[in-house]
């Protein structure tokens, strides 16, 4: 079945490592995001990218870092620079690029845990 | 800038009863799209439907319909006959098709409602 899968489900960190957050979709869209829930908050975009090799920032990308070697891949790395990591955090894809008419397809989400 | 105010942090009804999720957005777009997405408690983000700014037609998708009114920016989600697996996370979303306002792609979420329905 297409879709996107995300992984680990739960993470746990001890403070000050850099731990990376799997993204993978067979779904063939050019766009991937990711997203920062936090109880109360709603969803905050963290980076996306429209294409391979090319992402940008989104509101809230300080203490993140993503690579989009592969169009199928789009990997998250919460840094030590992260001053608040714990978060539940969302991963999502669309068809075409740029302001989005169409719908996200989100994964299951990871749940990060910083110790 | 684009923002959507989701007010109701949490609503708690009885088996039965209908329901309205209210969503409020602002844009300086006069081309925009709107969303509702369920999060049940596995996680993933359900897509519900999907309302472009020239559409002002209701929608009616068996228990669910959903009323657009740009003249009070605000585009409604109602569950008739709610039942408990309607018990989720529900966030109205909001996506400027020109980019006017300079921010980054994607859509911009509300803070989410939760519903919670009592059997």
């Amino acid at each position: 079945d297409g879709g996107i899968t995300q992984s680990p489900k739960y993470l746990f960190r001890k403070e000050g490592q850099n731990v990376t957050l799997s993204c993978e979709q067979n779904l063939n869209h050019d766009a991937m995001y990711w997203y920062r829930q936090d109880p109360g908050q709603g969803l905050r975009l963290i980076y996306y990218s429209q294409i391979v090799n090319d992402f940008q920032k989104g509101d809230i990308a300080e203490g993140y870092s993503v690579s989009r070697e592969k169009k199928e891949s789009f990997p998250l790395t919460v840094t030590s620079a992260q001053k608040n990591p714990t978060a539940f955090y969302l991963c999502a894809s669309s068809i075409e690029a740029g302001r989005s008419s169409g719908e996200l397809f989100f994964g299951e989400g990871s749940r990060l845990t910083v110790l | 800038a684009q923002k959507v105010t989701q007010a109701q942090t949490e609503i708690s009804v009885v088996e039965k009863e209908d329901v309205t999720l209210d969503c409020v957005y602002e844009t300086r777009d006069t081309t925009y799209y709107l969303f509702w997405y369920k999060q049940p408690p596995s996680g993933e983000l359900v897509f519900l439907i999907r309302r472009n700014s020239f559409d002002e037609q209701n929608e009616i998708s068996g228990r669910y319909s959903w009323n657009f009114q740009k003249s009070t920016s605000s585009f409604n989600f109602t569950i008739t006959a709610s039942q408990v697996v309607d018990s989720a996370v529900y966030f109205c979303a909001l996506s400027e098709a020109l980019n006017s306002g300079g921010g980054a792609d994607g859509l911009t979420f509300g803070k989410g409602t939760h519903l919670i329905i009592q059997p």
